[in-house]
């Protein structure tokens, strides 16, 4: 079964300044999809930004961008220009690309504080 | 567009009860996804509904389980409640099984004392 790692229980950021957030995932598979989400507090989850493994280019949303390592199965999200608004919970998600249906495998997650 | 709507959002039972939680997903969206989400645990794919039909279950046992109406709204249910399975259930819509997105409700938020 795959894995999703988030090994930062908890991050903080200057407002303004530059967050990586780690994420590591175990499959055996080649063709998958990975994500970023954002659960603000209280409200509902929403989709930062996703990669397509057979894409080498890096995916980037705005202010946010990903550095994906296929090979050392690290993706990691960056966070630039940190805004108020991007305090959150983050979570690392996994889909494979070969099996139909959305079964998601996601990380425990990382709280994301933004100090003004 | 309405988003995906999730009903009750919060709820207490205790241990032994049942409960039945409501999602309607967006217009036009035809899977419906459940997960559980606990502190520490992140987010555990319960299971997936697809034209009324359960195409994927997670490792969850059999006091959980769903089903989906023509209109694409989805029920869980959970019978003799436990203390572990307080937590917040998200139901998750897409347009099809390969859109690769899911659009997460509000979730419903259960307490079982």
């Amino acid at each position: 079964a795959q894995t999703v790692t988030q090994s930062q229980p908890e991050m903080s950021v200057q407002e303004a300044e530059t967050v990586t957030l780690s994420c590591t995932y175990d499959t055996s598979e080649s063709d998958y999809y990975l994500f970023w989400y954002k659960q603000p507090p209280s409200r509902q989850m929403i989709l930062v930004i996703r990669q397509e493994a057979y894409k080498q280019q890096n995916a980037t949303e705005n202010r946010f961008s990903v550095n994906f390592q296929k090979a050392a199965k690290s993706f990691s999200l960056k966070i630039s220009d940190s805004q108020l608004g991007d305090a959150a919970m983050y979570f690392c998600a996994y889909r494979s690309a070969r099996r139909a249906g959305n079964q998601f495998y996601f990380g425990t997650g990382t709280s994301l504080t933004v100090i003004p | 567009k309405a988003g995906v709507t999730q009903t009750p959002r919060y709820l207490i039972k205790t241990r032994g009860q049942q409960v039945t939680l409501s999602c309607s997903p967006i217009s036009g969206h035809r899977s419906v996804s459940w997960y559980q989400q606990t502190p520490g645990q992140g987010l555990q794919f319960l299971f997936e509904y697809f034209s009324e039909t359960q195409r994927n279950k997670g490792n969850f046992p059999g006091r959980f389980s769903g089903r989906q109406f023509s209109n694409s709204r989805s029920e869980m249910n959970v019978s003799t409640l436990e203390l572990g399975d307080s937590a917040l259930y998200l139901c998750a819509s897409s347009p099809s099984r390969d859109s690769g997105e899911l659009f997460f409700g509000e979730g419903s938020r259960l307490t079982v004392l």
